[in-house]
């Protein structure tokens, strides 16, 4: 079945560690994407790619990484530099980064810091 | 720039009565916009989606919502609440026009739905 995968379903951060989140597509999309999700608040855009090897910030990029060497992978760096990390994390793709293209949710990843 | 809100962050609702979720836009252009749902701990999943033509829009599960330009309004409802529908719901907009790669989305309206 197509799909985005994102692993593991929870993490846990220690202080001044960095962790990678990871997220798969097989949907042969070229446009993927992360949010931050925290209650009340919607879903916030930390960076989205548009193609391989390209990618930009979102509203909320600081304290976070990112790289796209694969079209099928976008993995998520939350590094030490982000100092309220707890939330949950989603990974989306869309066929292209074209205005109104629908987005496909993943089933998230729930960081939790130690 | 666009942006989204929700009117009512928790709506509640008796097993068997319309499901009404308000959702209102600004953009200085037309828009596209969605609907998403999403239950406990996972990702959204796409309800429905307006781009252009009938204003009004079917999705998935019963749902449908209108598009009414002059209210810049996007609500969705559904005639009759089942307790599957027990979730939280996301609107989002998509302004057409330069740079428009990003969906911007509301704050979420968690409908709970009453036996």
């Amino acid at each position: 079945d197509g799909g985005i995968t994102q692993s593991p379903k929870y993490l846990f951060r220690k202080e001044g560690q960095n962790v990678t989140l990871s997220c798969e597509q097989n949907l042969n999309h070229d446009a993927m994407y992360w949010y931050r999700q925290d209650p009340g608040q919607g879903l916030r855009l930390i960076y989205y790619s548009q193609i391989v090897n390209d990618f930009q910030k979102g509203d909320i990029a600081e304290g976070y990484s990112v790289s796209r060497e694969k079209k099928e992978s976008f993995p998520l760096t939350v590094t030490s530099a982000q100092k309220n990390p707890t939330a949950f994390y989603l990974c989306a793709s869309s066929i292209s980064a074209r205005q109104g293209q629908t987005q496909y949710f993943g089933p998230g990843t729930r960081l939790l810091v130690l | 720039a666009q942006s989204v809100t929700q009117l009512g962050s928790h709506v509640s609702v008796s097993e068997g009565a319309l499901v009404l979720l308000r959702c209102n836009y600004s953009s200085s252009v037309p828009p596209y916009l969605f609907w998403y749902v999403q239950y406990p701990n996972q990702g959204l999943q796409l309800l429905l989606k307006y781009t252009t033509g009938a204003t009004l829009v079917k999705g998935i599960n019963g749902f449908e919502a209108e598009f009414k330009k002059s209210e810049t309004s996007f609500h969705l409802t559904k005639p009759s609440a089942h307790m599957s529908d027990a979730a939280e719901y996301f609107c989002a907009v998509s302004a057409t026009g330069a740079g428009s790669y990003q969906l911007t989305f509301g704050k979420g309206t968690k409908l709970s739905v009453i036996p």
